[in-house]
């Protein structure tokens, strides 16, 4: 069965320093993966997705995340964070066999002035 | 393209009172999906719709929830009784089934329910 693991519940940042959330997932075989964020009281926007084609994906917001088979993660990364960051992030596998989407737990992310 | 609409996007009942959820997915996806998500968790799958045929519905609650979608587009969710736990907001998703690794699952806005 496919699944992911979001290794950080909460991450606190300062304004203008990168981010890091991490994502391991389980699949057996090439996965599909998707970064979502949901700001308050907002539905789930996808930030970007992973589809085998290059390891490196870059997403909206300046946010990238890189795909890592020998590691089974695809961390997700931003250079500087900006105060609107400020969200809750998941993590995302798609199982191709069944049409379903399995969420990760989230990652809080704050970002401090 | 016009994305996932839901309505309302607040609803206050009491206990013991029914409620419904309207969702109208992108044009075109096959897939529908209704997603209970309760504060500070992650959304958990109530039930998925492949056109208008059931996929999945293991974890919708069935002597209290009921949902369904005509024609294959749009979908209600239903929840008569509700209870105090029912609280929380309600994602319904769409996605386009290619076969492919490139099918993506977009969100509607969702439907914030308290219930008193």
């Amino acid at each position: 069965a496919q699944s992911v693991t979001q290794l950080d519940s909460h991450v606190s940042v300062s304004e203008g320093t990168p981010v890091l959330l991490r994502c391991n997932y389980s699949s057996s075989y090439s996965p599909s993966l998707f970064w979502y964020v949901q700001h308050p009281n907002k539905g789930l926007q996808l930030l970007l997705k992973y589809t085998s084609a290059a390891t490196l994906v870059k997403g909206i917001n300046g946010f990238e995340a890189e795909f890592k088979k020998s590691e089974t993660s695809f961390h997700l990364t931003k250079p500087s964070a900006h105060m609107s960051d400020a969200a809750e992030y998941f993590c995302v596998v798609y199982d191709s066999g069944t049409y379903k989407y399995i969420f990760g737990t989230g990652t809080r992310l704050k970002v401090l002035a | 393209e016009a994305g996932v609409a839901q309505s309302p996007r607040y609803k206050i009942i009491e206990k013991r009172q029914s409620v419904a959820f309207w969702c109208n997915p992108i044009s075109g996806h096959a897939t529908l999906y209704w997603y209970q998500q309760i504060l500070g968790q992650g959304p958990k799958l109530l039930i998925q719709f492949q056109n208008n045929g059931v996929v999945d519905d293991s974890q919708l609650p069935k002597d209290r929830f009921s949902a369904e979608r005509l024609k294959g587009v749009d979908s209600t969710l239903k929840i008569q009784p509700a209870k105090l736990e029912d609280s929380a907001v309600y994602l319904c998703a769409s996605s386009l089934i290619s076969g492919t690794n490139t099918d993506t699952q977009y969100f509607g806005p969702g439907t914030r329910l308290t219930v008193l």
